[in-house]
C-alpha cells in the first residue's frame, strides 16, 4: 500500500522568511509520480508541482523549488520569501499507475504566514 | 482555460435523504476521480472512471454510486445519508497519460455536503 506523511501539522512564519514542508512516502512500485497541491481557505485544491520517479533532478519554479531525494523517499517543498496569499494547507500526494493512478494524499501542512 | 466544473457548490440534506453530486470534468480529459474530504481530514480516495468504465474503487460506502456518461460527466449518487457523510467532495479529471507518466489531475472547486 502506499503512505505519505506529512510530519508537519502546521508551520507558522513571517511574510518573506522561507518555508520548508517536509513530505516522507512509502510505495512498492519502481514508477511512481509525486505532487504538491495547495489549498488555500477557499478550499479549492490548486496542482503545484509534479514529480517522476525516475528523475531526481530538483528544480525552482518561481518562489517554489523542490528536493526529490529517493534515497530517503522525501520530497520536501520550500516556498521562498513567503506572502500572506501563501497561507494554506498543503498536501503531498503520491500515485502510481499500478495502484491504479489514485492519489494518495499525506495529513496536510497547515502554513500561516503573517504579515 | 475551462476548469472541472462540479454542481451544485453547496448542499444540505437530512439523515436518511439523497444527494446527487455532479462533475463536468475538462475538456478531452477522459478520466474522472471522486474523493471525500472531511473536515481536517486529507482527501481519501473513492472511485474513478476511465472513458466510462469504471477503472477504480476505493472506501466508497455502499450507499454510494457513480457513473460516467457518454459526455464524460460523472454523478455521485449518495442514498441514506449519514451525518458522517458531511464532507467537500471533489471531482477531478485528467487525460490519459503519455509515454512519460502520468499526468496531473485538475480538481473541480467541490461540493460541500452538509448532513443534519
Amino acid at each position: 500500500a502506499q503512505k505519505v506523511t506529512q510530519a508537519q501539522t502546521e508551520i507558522s512564519v513571517v511574510e518573506k522568511e522561507d518555508v520548508t514542508l517536509d513530505c516522507v512516502y512509502e510505495t512498492r512500485d519502481t514508477t511512481y509520480y509525486l505532487f504538491w497541491y495547495k489549498q488555500p481557505p477557499s478550499g479549492e485544491l490548486v496542482f503545484l508541482i509534479r514529480r517522476n520517479s525516475f528523475d531526481e533532478q530538483n528544480e525552482i519554479s518561481g518562489r517554489y523549488s523542490w528536493n526529490f531525494q529517493k534515497s530517503t523517499s522525501s520530497f520536501n517543498f520550500t516556498i521562498t520569501a513567503s506572502q500572506v496569499v501563501d497561507s494554506a494547507v498543503y498536501f503531498c500526494a503520491l500515485s502510481s499507475e499500478a495502484a491504479g493512478n489514485k492519489l494518495t494524499f499525506g495529513g496536510g501542512t497547515r502554513v500561516l504566514v503573517k504579515p | 482555460a475551462a476548469g472541472v466544473i462540479q454542481s451544485p457548490r453547496h448542499l444540505i440534506k437530512e439523515k436518511r435523504e439523497t444527494a446527487t453530486l455532479k462533475c463536468y470534468p475538462i475538456p478531452r480529459h477522459d478520466t474522472v476521480y471522486w474523493y471525500q474530504q472531511g473536515p481536517g481530514q486529507d482527501p481519501q480516495f473513492l472511485i474513478s472512471f476511465y472513458e466510462k468504465m469504471q477503472s477504480d474503487k476505493g472506501s466508497i460506502p455502499d450507499r454510494f454510486s457513480a457513473q460516467q456518461f457518454s459526455d464524460y460527466h460523472s454523478e455521485l449518487n449518495m442514498s441514506s445519508l449519514e451525518l458522517g457523510d458531511s464532507a467537500l467532495y471533489f471531482c477531478a479529471s485528467s487525460p490519459t497519460g503519455t509515454a512519460w507518466g502520468l499526468l496531473e489531475q485538475y480538481f473541480g472547486p467541490g461540493t460541500r455536503l452538509t448532513v443534519t
